[in-house]
């Protein structure tokens, strides 16, 4: 069966510092790859996802992941967080194919100092 | 952001009230999605509706009892609830993209209290 795993729980960081975000997946076929974010207060919203191509994706506000198949990992990573990245950050991986069901990590508090 | 709209954003109800959930895409997608998302665990897949037709119940209690009048309208309704069932359900929708991958678009979710 599928699954995904997040590593870090909650995670806190000082502003500038660089931040890794870990994720892995157990899933026998072809994935697409997603990170979600989820501002207090407000809806998950895409972040980035992968789903063929050059492995490394860039996305919205200066985030990036890293797609490493024999690793089964997709990493998310920003080299310089700010106090306004404070969020949950989902991890979601979907089997390709129009039944793939999305499956989500259960998350990761980034906690941003200023 | 209106893509998707959810009503009511917060609901308390007692365990023999009978409520529902209501959900609203705006982007011209053709697939919805209910999700309830509790503390600490990873959001769980509750219904999928592709064209109006449910595709997947994961396992789901009969007390919760979704509808999919069309593409763009989805309900959850509720009726003898326990407390466990309190969490933040969220809606999505999607379409597939040039890319060809499916990407889900989420509502701001019900914040559900059962007392």
């Amino acid at each position: 069966a599928q699954s995904v795993s997040q590593h870090n729980h909650h995670v806190i960081l000082s502003e500038a510092a660089s931040l890794e975000l870990g994720c892995n997946y157990s899933y026998g076929g072809t994935v697409n790859l997603f990170w979600y974010v989820q501002y207090p207060g407000q809806h998950l919203q895409l972040l980035l996802k992968y789903f063929s191509g050059d492995p490394l994706v860039k996305g919205i506000k200066g985030f990036e992941a890293e797609f490493i198949k024999s690793k089964f990992s997709f990493n998310l990573r920003k080299p310089s967080v700010q106090w306004s990245d404070t969020a949950e950050y989902f991890c979601a991986v979907k089997g390709s194919g129009n039944t793939g069901k999305l499956i989500f990590g259960q998350g990761t508090t980034l906690q941003v100092k200023p | 952001e209106t893509g998707v709209t959810q009503t009511p954003r917060h609901l308390v109800m007692g365990m023999t009230n009978k409520k529902s959930l209501k959900c609203e895409q705006h982007l011209g997608h053709n697939a919805m999605y209910w999700y309830k998302q509790s503390a600490k665990k990873p959001l769980e897949l509750m219904f999928v509706y592709n064209f109006k037709e449910q595709t997947e119940n994961n396992s789901v209690p009969s007390r919760f009892s979704p509808e999919c009048p069309n593409s763009s309208h989805l309900f959850l309704h509720l009726h003898t609830l326990q407390p466990e069932d309190s969490a933040l359900y969220l809606c999505a929708s999607s379409a597939r993209d040039s890319g060809l991958v499916e990407t889900q678009y989420f509502g701001p979710g019900t914040r559900l209290l059962v007392l």
